[in-house]
């Protein structure tokens, strides 16, 4: 199975800064990697595709970039409403497999 | 648009069958080129990749589960199921069912999720 390691796992963050959560594959991925975000209670959330494509409907703040192993998530002006746990997970190999969470807090 | 709506039983006795179905609506569950998948998350923790039924029938689990899990497809029915067998205290999760148009780009649309007890 194809690992994949988040970090920070939590991050403490005020709205208005900038947030970058990084991805690493165990092996190379090429660019097949999402962004899920999550809110308690609620199921996840698609945000990126294919490393850096947002999601229709999906603010701009949030950015994907990355390939093969190394990737990111940035939120460029954090918001109130992303308070919430970030997942990465890989769909080049089967079994698809998720990162172990990133959680954004408030600071 | 496509939504995806899990039932099925919430508490199920150690060594028992889990069965679980998630209802597709807005859309066709035989729409060419579409995987329907099944995620769990364990009380606070991640998630994990169970395994997707795709468009065609064509299945896979993950090697983890393999040998407990089934995914089968209803067509009359609109819907898809999930079941696993010789469930443990280990198996209390979220269970969410979700789809994805194309399956390198991930899992864009997903159900509210439904829990899941395993306990006697």
């Amino acid at each position: 199975d194809i690992q994949m390691t988040q970090s920070p796992s939590s991050v403490s963050a005020s709205v208005g800064d900038r947030v970058t959560i990084t991805c690493r594959a165990s092996q190379g991925i090429s660019s097949w990697l999402a962004w899920y975000q999550q809110k308690p209670g609620k199921a996840p959330k698609l945000l990126i595709f294919a490393a850096s494509n947002l999601k229709s409907g999906v603010p701009s703040r949030f950015s994907g970039s990355g390939s093969e192993t190394d990737f990111t998530l940035t939120i460029s002006s954090l918001q109130p409403e992303d308070f919430a746990t970030y997942y990465c997970q890989q769909a080049n190999n089967f079994p698809w497999t998720f990162g172990q969470g990133t959680k954004v807090e408030v600071k | 648009q496509l939504q995806l709506q899990e039932s099925g039983s919430g508490l199920v006795k150690p060594s028992q069958t889990l069965s679980l179905t998630c209802a597709v609506s807005g859309g066709s569950i035989s729409s060419r080129g579409y995987s329907w998948s099944w995620i769990r998350q364990p009380p606070g923790k991640g998630l994990e990749w169970i395994g997707y039924i795709f468009h065609s029938g064509s299945t896979y689990y993950n090697p983890s589960l393999k040998s407990r899990v089934t995914i089968s497809v209803d067509r009359s029915k609109n819907q898809f199921s999930l079941k696993l067998s010789s469930v443990t205290a280990a198996d209390t999760a979220v269970y969410y069912c979700a789809s994805s148009i194309y399956s390198y780009y991930g899992m864009d649309v997903w159900g509210q999720g439904t829990t899941v007890t395993v306990s006697s």
